[in-house]
C-alpha cells in the first residue's frame, strides 16, 4: 500500500510569487490535515480537509488556502510568498476525522529567496 | 488552547542505554490524545507510541514505553534498549478528541544514539 505522497519534494520561488503543493492520501483515506514546520516556530497546524471541506483552519493569514478533490487528494496553496514561508509543509492523512493514525508525507520543503 | 512543551532539546546517550524525554501539556479537556512522533533525517514523521487520556494503562510497543500521569499533565518517552536507528527528532503531540484531526506539537527533542 503506498504511503502519502507529497509533490514537489523540494521548490524554490520568489518573493510574491504563488506555490501550490500537492498531497496524494494513501488509498480509502479520507481527511488530509498539512502543518508547517520552522526552525522558529516549529510544527503548526494550517487546515484540515475531509471530503472535500475544510474542517479546520489554524492561524495562518488568508495568503495559504487548500482544497480537497473528490478522490481524496489535497493542495494547498500560497499567494504573494513571503520570506518567512519558507519551510518544511507536511500532509497527514488518516482514514477519517476520528481515526487517530494519521501518516504522514516526506514534505515539501519551500525556499522563498 | 492547548500547548505543549519539551524541556530537553537535545539528548545523547549511548548505545543499549535507556534515555527518557519529557513532555508536558497544558489543556482543560477532560478527554485526549497524546502521541510521540519521530522524525528522522529523511523528515518523515512516523508514530511511536499512542496514549488515550481516559485509559489510566501506560501505553507500550516494544522498547518504547510511557509514563502517563494525568494529574501532573506529563507524558514522558522510555526508549529501552537503544538503537543506532533511534537517533531522530522526536516530537511529543496532543489531540482533542472531539473535533478535528489537528495536532499540536511540542518543540521537539533531538535524540543521538551513539556507538
Amino acid at each position: 500500500k503506498a504511503g502519502v505522497t507529497q509533490t514537489p519534494r523540494y521548490l524554490i520561488k520568489t518573493r510574491g510569487q504563488q506555490v501550490t503543493l500537492s498531497c496524494s492520501p494513501i488509498s480509502g483515506h479520507r481527511s488530509v490535515s498539512w502543518y508547517q514546520q520552522t526552525p522558529g516556530q516549529g510544527l503548526q497546524f494550517l487546515f484540515e480537509y475531509f471530503s472535500e471541506t475544510q474542517r479546520n483552519k489554524g492561524n495562518f493569514p488568508g495568503r495559504f488556502s487548500g482544497r480537497q478533490f473528490s478522490n481524496s487528494r489535497s493542495e494547498m496553496n500560497v499567494s504573494t510568498l513571503e520570506l518567512g514561508d519558507s519551510a518544511l509543509y507536511l500532509c497527514a492523512s488518516s482514514l477519517s476525522t476520528t481515526n487517530t493514525e494519521a501518516f504522514f508525507g516526506q514534505g515539501t520543503r519551500l525556499t522563498v529567496v | 488552547a492547548q500547548t505543549v512543551t519539551q524541556s530537553q532539546p537535545e539528548m545523547s546517550v549511548q548505545e543499549a542505554e535507556t534515555v527518557t524525554l519529557s513532555c508536558t501539556y497544558d489543556t482543560s479537556e477532560n478527554n485526549y490524545y497524546l502521541f510521540w512522533y519521530k522524525q528522522p533525517p529523511s523528515r518523515q514523521m512516523i508514530l511511536v507510541i499512542r496514549q488515550e487520556a481516559y485509559k489510566q494503562q501506560n501505553a507500550t510497543e516494544n522498547r518504547f514505553s510511557v509514563n502517563f500521569q494525568k494529574a501532573a499533565k506529563s507524558f514522558s518517552l522510555k526508549i529501552s534498549d537503544s538503537q543506532l536507528g533511534d537517533t531522530a527528532m522526536y516530537f511529543c503531540a496532543f489531540m482533542k478528541i472531539q473535533g478535528a484531526q489537528k495536532l499540536v506539537f511540542g518543540q521537539g527533542t533531538r535524540l543521538t544514539i551513539n556507538p
